[in-house]
């Protein structure tokens, strides 16, 4: 059975830092894997889908890495600024057809001002 | 584009009542799925579609049903509402074809339920 694990459960940095959160998973049979933001009390935003072929996925000050032999994906915020304090969710598929995703239980980041 | 709909957005329901929550996507994508999110746990597959007519089981589909007659629909239905149905429920779609999209996941704002 597929297990998401990410580490920190809570972190919390100064603005302007430079951080990493981790997620790691049991099977490496993967087909994609996905980060979501999750605001408090609303719905999961995607920032960033990487299929298994892919080593990395950037968008604007963030950038999702895949490591799928040793089970590992980093997302990395350049420059953090208070609004990207949310909960970040990990989440796999673990191939094409009808599995769904398994989610992390997700990291909770506050960028202190 | 509005993506995936979801509706009510709160509701209380007292134990034994029943509710259907409501999901509409607007993406022709046609994969849909429920999910609940309990307080430190991480969401939770209750049941998904991967088209029209088609509707199979996740991890905790006890005491909910579902049917997807469209490819838009995807309702959840609770029969007997019980304290344990207490969550936040997310609705989600999925695009499944080529490309950098492929599988990728949309979800709703949710629906917060509370039974007493």
């Amino acid at each position: 059975k597929q297990e998401v694990t990410q580490i920190p459960a809570a972190l919390s940095v100064p603005e302007g830092e430079n951080l990493v959160l981790n997620c790691s998973f049991t099977d490496s049979a993967i087909y994609n894997l996905q980060w979501f933001r999750q605001d408090p009390g609303k719905g999961l935003t995607s920032l960033l889908l990487i299929q298994s072929s892919q080593r990395e996925q950037t968008s604007g000050r963030l950038n999702a890495s895949l490591d799928k032999s040793s089970g590992r994906s980093t997302l990395y915020i350049a420059a953090s600024q208070p609004g990207d304090s949310a909960t970040y969710l990990c989440a796999v598929k673990l191939n094409s057809g009808n599995t769904p995703l398994v989610f992390g239980k997700g990291t909770r980041l506050s960028v202190i001002a | 584009n509005a993506g995936v709909t979801q509706t009510p957005k709160f509701r209380i329901l007292k134990i034994g009542q029943s509710m259907t929550l409501q999901c509409t996507q607007d993406m022709n994508h046609n994969y849909m799925y429920w999910y609940r999110q309990d307080p430190g746990m991480g969401l939770k597959l209750i049941y998904y579609s991967v088209g029209a007519g088609i509707t199979d089981k996740g991890e905790v589909p006890n005491g909910y049903n579902v049917s997807r007659s469209t490819t838009e629909d995807f309702p959840l239905r609770l029969e007997l509402a019980a304290p344990s149905q207490t969550s936040v429920y997310f609705c989600a779609s999925s695009y499944t074809g080529t490309g950098a999209g492929n599988y990728g996941y949309t979800f709703g704002s949710g629906t917060r339920l509370t039974v007493v």
